[in-house]
């Protein structure tokens, strides 16, 4: 069973750095096959997804147009676990912020399932002075 | 970007009673689309994908259907446990986007 655990501060300073972290249990963050995916919900704007993280044979990322010019994934194979970091914050970032997990086979129906399964916990970041 | 519009914004259902939640793409995503729900204080916990495939441990009266553009979560006895917030999201196109959710509430 994929398990999922958040770690981070729940509040930052404006234009500073949001760092979160997922560590993950029952899987492997250098999968060939799952990406790593970072969403994030508040109430003016739902639940928005930011982008990914994954490896196949190389890292590669997929962003979000809305954050792609101030965030950065990582992963860390030493530790099995994957972090965002999420630059020049303003009060607009405030969020849960969710990391979750895409593509894995289900063998009940011999198919791939592309939707996100499992999900962190959540960590509401504050952006606040 | 893909839009995706959940209706009705809240439902009102009595214990027992049939659920029935649309959600609609801008643009054909044909099956690729999953339903989640989320309780206060916790994350979304997926319930369906490819449309119409339920999870292990999902029970059975959550059934999804649909194709394209239009899509149903239907719950055929609600139960106390039920009564959340659904979300769907689509994941044919890029970025991944989610409907704005329905509140299912007691009636």
């Amino acid at each position: 069973q994929v398990q999922l655990q958040q770690s981070g501060p729940g509040l930052v300073k404006p234009s500073q750095t949001l760092s979160l972290t997922c560590a993950i249990s029952g899987d492997s963050v250098s999968s060939n096959s799952a990406a790593w995916n970072w969403i994030r919900q508040s109430p003016s704007r739902g639940l928005e997804w930011l982008g990914r993280t994954y490896y196949r044979s190389e890292w590669y990322n997929d962003y979000a147009d809305s954050v792609k010019s101030r965030v950065t994934f990582k992963a860390d194979t030493s530790k099995n676990q994957f972090s965002l970091h999420l630059n020049s914050v303003t009060p607009e970032d405030t969020a849960v912020y969710y990391c979750a997990r895409d593509g894995s086979y289900d063998n009940r129906t011999n198919a791939w399932n592309w939707s996100l399964d499992p999900w962190g916990q959540g960590t509401l970041v504050t952006v606040s002075s | 970007e893909m839009v995706m519009t959940q209706s009705p914004a809240t439902l009102s259902v009595s214990p027992g009673e049939r659920a029935t939640l649309s959600c609609r793409a801008s643009q054909s995503i044909s099956s690729h689309l999953a339903w989640y729900q989320q309780k206060p204080g916790q994350a979304p916990r997926l319930l369906i994908y490819g449309a119409s495939t339920r999870v292990t441990g999902i029970p059975a009266r959550f059934s999804g259907s649909g194709s394209g553009t239009e899509f149903t979560l239907t719950i055929s006895s609600l139960q106390s446990e039920d009564f959340a917030v659904y979300y769907c999201q689509q994941y044919n196109n890029w970025p991944r986007t989610f409907g704005q959710g329905t509140r299912v509430e007691i009636k």
